[in-house]
This record gives C-alpha cells, sequence and structure tokens, in this order.
C-alpha cells in the first residue's frame, strides 16, 4: 500500500538553527510530492510542492526541499530557523488518481 | 473571508446520534475533498467530488458515512449512529482541478466528539 513516513514525530531547535525533516514514501510510479504547514490555530497550508523538473524546489519563507528519486526521499530543509517556524508539517504524495496521501507529521518547537 | 469555509466548528454528540458537517469551497474550485485528522496523525483521504460527482471514496468510509455536493458547490458529510472511534477532525479542501497537480486549500475543519 501507499504510505508517507516522517522521520522525526517532534523536533526542538534554538532560532538560528538548520533544519532538515525526513520524508519517505513508498510508491514506484510517478509522483508528485509536497510539504504542508499547520501554523498553531490555522489551518494547514501549501509550503512548497514537487511535480517535475529541478528536484530542488523553493518554497515560501525560506524552505526548500530536495526530491531524491532513488531513496524515495522528499527532504524539507531551512537554513536558518525562527521562532515563528513553530509548526506541524506534513508532507504528502499524489500518486494514482487524485488522492493525496499524507505523513504523520512532524511537531518542530524553536526556542527563541 | 473567501476561503474554505467549515460549519460547525466543533460537534458534540452521543454515540448512536447522526451528525451533518458543511462545507462551503472556495467558489470557483470544482474539486471538493474530505479528510478526517486524528491525533498524531496526519489528514487521512475520505472521499473527493469533481463538481457534483463522487468520484472515490476511502476504504475508511463504512456504510455509516455518506457525503453529498448536490449543486457542485457546498458540501455535507453525515455519520449515522456516531460511534467513539469517529471522533476526529473533519477537514475539507478544496482545489481547482485535481489536487495532485494544484494547491489544495483547507478549511478549519470540524472536531467531533462522541461521548
Amino acid at each position: 500500500a501507499q504510505s508517507v513516513s516522517q522521520h522525526n514525530h517532534h523536533v526542538i531547535l534554538s532560532e538560528a538553527a538548520s533544519l532538515e525533516l525526513g520524508c519517505n514514501y513508498s510508491y514506484g510510479g510517478t509522483v508528485n510530492l509536497f510539504w504542508y504547514v499547520q501554523y498553531p490555530g490555522q489551518h494547514l497550508q501549501l509550503l512548497l510542492k514537487y511535480f517535475s523538473g529541478d528536484p530542488l524546489v523553493k518554497g515560501i519563507k525560506g524552505f526548500e526541499a530536495e526530491f531524491i528519486k532513488s531513496k524515495f526521499s522528499f527532504n524539507l530543509r531551512k537554513p536558518s530557523v525562527q521562532w515563528s517556524d513553530t509548526a506541524e508539517y506534513f508532507c504528502a504524495v499524489k500518486t494514482s488518481y487524485d488522492k493525496v496521501i499524507f505523513g504523520p507529521g512532524t511537531s518542530l518547537s524553536v526556542i527563541p | 473571508d473567501t476561503g474554505v469555509s467549515q460549519d460547525p466548528r466543533h460537534k458534540i454528540t452521543k454515540r448512536g446520534q447522526n451528525v451533518t458537517f458543511r462545507c462551503d469551497p472556495i467558489s470557483e474550485h470544482n474539486r471538493l475533498y474530505w479528510y478526517r485528522q486524528t491525533l498524531g496523525q496526519g489528514p487521512e483521504f475520505l472521499t473527493y467530488f469533481q463538481n457534483e460527482a463522487q468520484l472515490e471514496k476511502s476504504r475508511l468510509l463504512s456504510d455509516r458515512f455518506s457525503a453529498e455536493r448536490p449543486k457542485g458547490s457546498f458540501s455535507t458529510l453525515e455519520i449515522q449512529r456516531t460511534e467513539q472511534g469517529d471522533s476526529a477532525m473533519y477537514l475539507c479542501a478544496s482545489s481547482l482541478g485535481a489536487a495532485g497537480n494544484n494547491e489544495q486549500f483547507f478549511g478549519p475543519g470540524t472536531r467531533l466528539t462522541v461521548l
């Protein structure tokens, strides 16, 4: 069955630290990949997406992600986190048809 | 606010009762999705519509669940004979075209608690 896994359930960082959140998916075909973010008390919103082309994609607020097909991975990175990045982060993959499968999420806490 | 709206935001009900939730998507969006999210998990796909047609239903959607989008605008999700295991956040999202190729915009969710 298609699935998405995220390496960490909860990450705690100090401001200015670098961030990398791991995401792996299980599906052998063509995929579209997403990272969504949910700030405290707010709706889920799209952070960035990969459909094709350059495997390094840039999103909002200084986030980027790299698609490595051979590793079935789509890791999220940010060189220097801010307190305002405290949120829940979800990796997601669209496989066949129009169904998007979400990972379990990683809770990021940034300490000022 | 021209985003996706959901009503009610919270619902507490007793086991065995029926509940109905409403979702109003962004007006020009032809696709509408329902998800369920439990604590510590990401959203789980339930079903989706293209205009008024329901195109796919998850195995998670038992016979007690039914969703409609009668005029291709708002949608309702009904749960009959609720069970404690139905307690979750129910999310609605909409997109202009296929979610795999377009951004899904999420609503605030309806939190259901079944006592």
